[in-house]
């Protein structure tokens, strides 16, 4: 059972270049989520979607951009990538209710420079 | 809005010790409170979640912990550490009326040492 699939695992970019984050679940969840983890932080959310074609802005979403087709892909967008966008970048799925827990993916851990 | 506190950056304690993690939250209703852990590399697995039944809440690997509405609190205990509890855990609220159900508001997280 894959439960969420985040990929790649690694990445460096050089600032300036752009890339997208994937992020597919198998649980048919309508909810999706996008936090970035800094040292000491937590996670903050980014971007999250309530379902396929609907996507709304979280904590931090500037120089981010998602969409999402369909109900199992929930793409994260980095146009311009800068130094503060080094940090590590996890995916989420839940059914969307306030009392169930949210399913995590393995991470992707991005280093601009 | 959501707000959640973890007391101790850094929690260091023997094996066989008892294992104490402390969360407050901020809240003018009751919310659903979660403990997760994330081990080297790895993404958050849920430990445990507290959803307005029995205050005491028991979870994975033999952690639990105490919902105490009168203290806005719900610490993450384990009577006996062991070498694999060494992880970081993060303490999560959820707000039953928020417009985003599911969003999960972290505490920033308390590393666990457990030393031999």
């Amino acid at each position: 059972n894959a439960g969420v699939t985040q990929t790649p695992k690694f990445r460096i970019l050089k600032i300036g270049q752009s890339m997208t984050l994937q992020c597919a679940q198998d649980m048919n969840h309508n909810y999706m989520y996008w936090y970035r983890q800094d040292p000491g932080m937590g996670l903050k959310l980014i971007y999250y979607s309530v379902g396929a074609g609907i996507t709304d802005k979280g904590e931090v979403p500037n120089g981010y951009n998602v969409s999402r087709s369909t109900t199992e892909d929930f793409p994260l967008r980095l146009e311009l990538a800068a130094p503060s966008q080094t940090s590590v970048y996890f995916c989420a799925s839940s059914y969307g209710t306030a009392n169930t827990e949210a399913f995590f993916g393995q991470g992707t851990r991005l280093t601009v420079v | 809005a959501q707000s959640v506190t973890q007391l101790g950056s850094h929690v260091s304690v023997s094996e066989g010790a008892l294992v104490l993690l402390r969360c407050n939250y901020s809240s003018s209703v009751p919310p659903y409170l979660f403990w997760y852990v994330q081990y080297p590399n790895q993404g958050l697995q849920l430990l445990l979640k507290y959803t307005s039944a029995a205050t005491l809440v028991k979870g994975i690997n033999g952690f639990e912990a105490e919902f105490k509405k009168s203290e806005t609190s719900f610490h993450l205990t384990k009577p006996s550490a062991h070498m694999s509890d060494a992880a970081e855990y993060f303490c999560a609220v959820s707000d039953p009326r928020g417009s985003t159900l599911g969003r999960l508001y972290f505490g920033r997280g308390t590393q666990l040492t457990v030393w031999p």
